[in-house]
């Protein structure tokens, strides 16, 4: 299975607290997208990186990728109680034609 | 940002009847779509890659006519889930890809097979 890692799992924090996520893939990708899931609700686009680049922010979203450890992390800042979801990592896996591969998601719980 | 519509977002059906989803692209055209099932609790499973005006591309282990995939337009995709049993209960999400690359998705159907 091509299927990313994510961790943790699940990470609680408290408002006004950064989270950080991670994932972690297998083999060469065109570019990869973090994607916000509320609870049994479709999935919300974040931010795309793309294989040549390093570092990418939206908003309060700080994105980074390392292709040589074929990892990325998701930060957010300053967290607020709306965050609350489930993030997933997706990959696009050279020449699979942009299908993608969704990581295993980390739970997210901000509390006030 | 493209919107995708997904419809219905819930479904209950009894045991032996086929129920079908459809996913619309409402202001780009997609000549690909896929077609994801997520358990609770889980990440999104590919289940198929649909495309237009041809034989829809299936993962292994699923089984074609099982999930009957049609891509009859630009903007337009259906699953149908046929003879269901209460283990095809899931949710099924839908993404459609624009010109750039980006996938959108829709809000996703509940089915539940009674």
């Amino acid at each position: 299975s091509q299927q990313g890692e994510e961790d943790p799992q699940a990470l609680s924090i408290q408002e006004g607290e950064n989270a950080t996520m991670n994932c972690s893939y297998k083999t060469s990708i065109n570019n990869l997208q973090w994607y916000r899931q509320n609870s049994g609700r479709g999935l919300v686009h974040l931010i795309l990186i793309r294989s040549n680049e390093r570092e990418k922010h939206s908003g309060r979203l700080r994105v980074t990728l390392d292709t040589s450890k074929k990892s990325s992390s998701l930060l957010i800042t300053a967290s607020r109680a709306a965050d609350t979801a489930s993030y997933f990592c997706a990959t696009a896996y050279t020449g699979t034609a942009s299908k993608l591969t969704f990581g295993t998601g980390t739970r997210l719980q901000v509390t006030l | 940002g493209a919107v995708v519509s997904q419809h219905p977002s819930r479904v209950i059906c009894k045991s032996g009847t086929s129920v079908k989803i459809e996913c619309r692209s409402l202001d780009f055209q997609a000549t690909t779509m896929f077609w994801y099932r997520q358990f609770p609790k889980k990440s999104l499973m590919l289940m198929a890659t649909s495309n237009e005006g041809s034989k829809a591309t299936y993962e292994q282990g699923v089984e074609k006519d099982k999930f009957l995939i049609n891509h009859a337009s630009l903007t337009l995709s259906t699953l149908t889930v046929t003879s269901a049993h209460p283990e095809d209960s899931s949710f099924y999400i839908c993404s459609a890809r624009d010109l750039d690359g980006e996938a959108f998705f829709g809000q996703g159907t509940r089915l539940t097979v009674v």
